[in-house]
């Protein structure tokens, strides 16, 4: 899979919208990008994924640069429970030997002030 | 609702002992993952499963063993416990041909 690089962490007041960057320079034409985060003491939760367009759910948008090397992860207002850590992950859409399966790297730790 | 549950949530062991962590899915997926989370490494793979009787190795299998015998449960043995597998154990499920993995609330297992 191809790799991704994130900030190791960043801060955001509560109520202000955060953007979370990642960049995959080295993303191929089918791979998908999902993100998932990890609240304390919980297991990872799915965000949202994309693989062209910008996308958008109840969770938060995903806006995909026009090249695709980069993308950024949107948090419209944040709140205290935003506080975790997000990781961004690269997903072959066809996945071959590595289907279904997801590498995480070491994410962005959200820290989000009252 | 469908749920992932893992058993027990806190576990303490002695080295050499063998110890069985629970997983439980009830979304009826075919695929689940275990993966262990330490500081400094991130998640990391151990076994996966793609479905009944079907079980793979991951990035850190040694010492590890999996079982499917149903769709529901993959069970991860640690066959004699060492120090080295103190961590925090992560089960996941996802529906066939998704990515979109389910992860289970982990089990902390300290071995002494």
């Amino acid at each position: 899979d191809a790799k991704t690089t994130q900030p190791n962490s960043m801060e955001s007041n509560e109520e202000e919208p955060v953007h979370l960057p990642c960049n995959h320079s080295t993303i191929s034409g089918t791979d998908y990008i999902h993100w998932y985060r990890q609240l304390p003491s919980q297991g990872p939760e799915y965000v949202i994924h994309g693989l062209t367009s910008n996308v958008n759910n109840r969770m938060a948008s995903l806006a995909i640069a026009e090249d695709r090397k980069s993308s950024t992860l949107i948090l419209h207002r944040a709140t205290l429970r935003d506080a975790a850590v997000y990781y961004c992950i690269l997903r072959d859409l066809f996945g071959g030997t590595s289907y279904g399966k997801l590498t995480f790297g070491q994410g962005t730790i959200l820290t989000v002030h009252p | 609702d469908a749920e992932i549950t893992q058993s027990p949530r806190h576990k303490i062991t002695e080295t050499g002992r063998q110890v069985t962590l629970a997983c439980h899915q009830t979304w009826n997926h075919n695929n689940m993952f275990w993966y262990r989370q330490d500081l400094g490494h991130g998640l990391r793979l151990i076994h996966y499963s793609y479905g009944v009787q079907d079980t793979n190795k991951g990035e850190v299998s040694d010492g590890y063993s999996v079982s499917r015998s149903n769709t529901e449960d993959l069970p991860l043995t640690l066959e004699s416990a060492a120090s080295s597998q103190t961590s925090v154990y992560f089960c996941a499920s996802s529906e066939q041909g998704t990515d979109t993995q389910y992860f289970g609330p982990g089990t902390r297992l300290t071995v002494l």
